[in-house]
């Protein structure tokens, strides 16, 4: 039983195109949404969030959208670098300080 | 900038062997967890702990497993009797509140 979805295993995208990364979720108590980035052998590495009484946040190069209604999110990456190349794992909450879900992740890979 | 620190790094264990692996939270977080990685597969939440007990864990973290915070800064998963299935990648988190949770670099155990 997957809350958090993450359907496209892999991501090819040339240097400087954008990179988008979608996430479904099944949960509707989830109330906040994150990106993180992992490279090999390392733990995850937080990216950027949203709390579900937004739609949208930016940072950076980064840009993360929420569509409540679909139950769906994204990860936007403008202008995609050789160093972004990573697996890109999306997770949700339901409330302060309850268990990460974690999606299966999303390999993305950026050629120069 | 404040990190989350796991201990040892690779731990090679036999099979029906006890392991305890080891943390140091970020040092004002509230909320401690652990999760695994198994090769290839998505990033699996297996307990939280909040206020000196266990808030939350998920079926995989059965009778086998342990959680202790021994100290005010330690914070340790003891796997009893180890099995081959046990073998992953094991990070600890910790996060304040609200806001993400902070990964470490992850133990890798391997069960022989």
């Amino acid at each position: 039983d997957q809350q958090v979805k993450q359907n496209s295993p892999s991501l090819s995208v040339q240097e400087g195109r954008i990179s988008i990364l979608n996430c479904d979720y099944t949960n509707s108590m989830f109330d906040y949404f994150l990106w993180y980035k992992k490279y090999p052998a390392e733990g995850p590495t937080f990216l950027i969030s949203i709390s579900s009484i937004k739609d949208k946040n930016e940072d950076g190069r980064f840009t993360v959208f929420l569509n409540k209604s679909a139950k769906h999110l994204s990860l936007h990456i403008v202008p995609s670098q050789p160093g972004d190349s990573a697996v890109y794992f999306c997770a949700a909450s339901e409330q302060a300080g309850t268990a990460l879900i974690f999606g299966k992740g999303t390999t993305l890979s950026v050629s120069s | 900038e404040p990190e989350v620190t796991q201990t040892p790094s690779h731990q090679v264990t036999q099979m029906g062997q006890e392991v305890i692996l080891r943390c140091v939270p970020i040092s004002n977080h509230l909320y401690f967890y652990w999760y695994r990685q198994i090769l290839g597969q998505k990033v699996e939440f297996l307990v939280s702990f909040y206020n000196n007990e266990i808030s939350e864990k998920s079926e995989i973290f059965d009778d086998q497993f342990s959680v202790e915070r021994p100290d005010g800064s330690n914070f340790t998963l003891k796997i009893r009797s180890t099995k081959l299935e046990d073998s992953a990648m094991y990070f600890c988190a910790s996060r304040q509140d609200r806001g993400p949770a902070f990964f470490g670099q992850g133990t890798r155990l391997t069960v022989v």
